[in-house]
This record gives C-alpha cells, structure tokens and sequence, in this order.
C-alpha cells in the first residue's frame, strides 16, 4: 500500500482530555507532516518535522504538540481538546524538504470533540 | 509565508466537457507546484506537478500550466468523465527553501454532470 498509515481512523473524545494521534511510515522518509482539513479551509499544516527529534510549528500549531522519537513515527497530540479540534488530520511523508516531490497523504483520523 | 488562493471553490462542467481550476501564489520563490485530488472519503493523492524551470506539462487528459510573471497556475482537465468528481487542491512549496510544509489552497470541488 501507500507506506504510511495513521490510528486511530476515528475517535469521539470529550472536551478537556489529551488525545494523541499517531502516524507510521515504513518508507524511511525523513520528512513528516500533520495537517488538518475543515471544509472552506483546505489543508492547513499544524507541526512537521525534518529529523529524529526535529520539529516545528506550521500555521495553526496552538493546541498541539508533536513528537518523533523514531524515523517511522510522527505522534501529534491534543493536550486538551477542545471542540474547535473537530476536523480530520492527515499526516503526510516526503522524501525531499518541503514536499518538492510531492507528498503521500496517509487515510486521515476523523476527531470528534464533544 | 506563502498564501494560495484557489477559484472557483465548486465548478460543475458536463460530461466530455473542459474544466479549469485556476491558483495564485504570493512568494516569488516558490518553485515547486502539485496539484491533489481527493475522492470523497479518501485521501489527498498527487495527480500531477510543475517546477518553475517549465510552463506547461501534461499527463493523458490533465496538464497544468504556469505563469511565473503573474504568480499564477492552472489545472486543465479535458474530455471529463465521471470519475473526475473529487476536490481538487493546488499548492505551492514554502517560501525560504526550508522544510517546512507546502501551503495549499482551499480546493475545488468538480462535479461532472453526466
């Protein structure tokens, strides 16, 4: 398949409690990436990282906190969710910084704050 | 940082008909130009791109053209069947050369009308 896969696929969380998204590569690409899709807004980049342990913010980052503690693994986490955070966050992979080659998009967890 | 703009938000063309989907980028550096697709439900998946050392490519029905000059890109679909219904996301690579995320526009949902 595409190489990279997120869990859970959905999950209904109650406003307040953390909530840790989590997404696995087996490509070996170094560079990883969250987004989150609202309709009206598109895709919209939350944290990305260019390394074991590198990391940083993109456009709406308030929230969230990421971490990658190995090259496969990117976890996005919801320190206290809020119903604002309803929305369906993709991880993307690439090779080259900056996407230059294009992205492979994993199938996305839908989030449900109520 | 880089802003997208993307018009028109819903095109609805006939069947065997053309359609256009048109973008604008703000940062001059920008040189790399995907454009997704994403069927209802599915993920985003990489259709065709564009550097800006060329002006134009194609791909069977899809090509994509660019205008450094103006900052601007175009999709350009001909013959369109069916199974072109889907949203479509133009971006751009981020402004600075770094690795940061690409910056996407809000997308394009195409209807075919049989």
């Amino acid at each position: 398949d595409a190489g990279i896969t997120q869990s859970p696929r959905h999950k209904v969380t109650e406003t307040g409690t953390p909530v840790t998204l989590r997404c696995h590569q087996t490509e070996n690409h170094r560079y990883m990436y969250w987004y989150r899709q609202d309709p009206g807004h598109g895709l919209r980049l939350i944290h990305y990282s260019y390394g074991v342990k590198d990391t940083d913010k993109g456009e709406v980052s308030d929230g969230y906190s990421v971490s990658r503690s190995k090259t496969e693994d990117f976890l996005l986490t919801l320190e206290s969710a809020t119903s604002s955070q309803t929305s369906v966050y993709f991880c993307a992979i690439s090779e080259s910084p900056g996407g230059r080659d294009g992205y492979t998009f994993g199938s996305g967890t839908r989030l449900t704050v109520v | 940082g880089e802003n997208v703009e993307q018009h028109p938000s819903t095109l609805s063309v006939q069947e065997g008909d053309s359609a256009v989907i048109k973008c604008t980028y703000s940062d001059s550096a920008s040189n790399y130009f995907p454009w997704y697709k994403q069927e209802l439900g599915k993920r985003p998946q990489l259709i065709i791109d564009i550097r800006s050392n060329v002006g134009e490519k194609k791909d069977q029905r899809i090509a994509v053209t660019l205008n450094k000059t103006a900052k601007h890109f175009s999709l350009h679909i001909t013959e369109t069947q069916p199974e072109d219904s889907a949203v479509y996301f133009c971006a751009a690579t981020p402004s600075g050369g770094g690795a940061d995320g690409l910056t996407f526009g809000k997308g394009t949902h195409l209807i075919i009308q049989p």
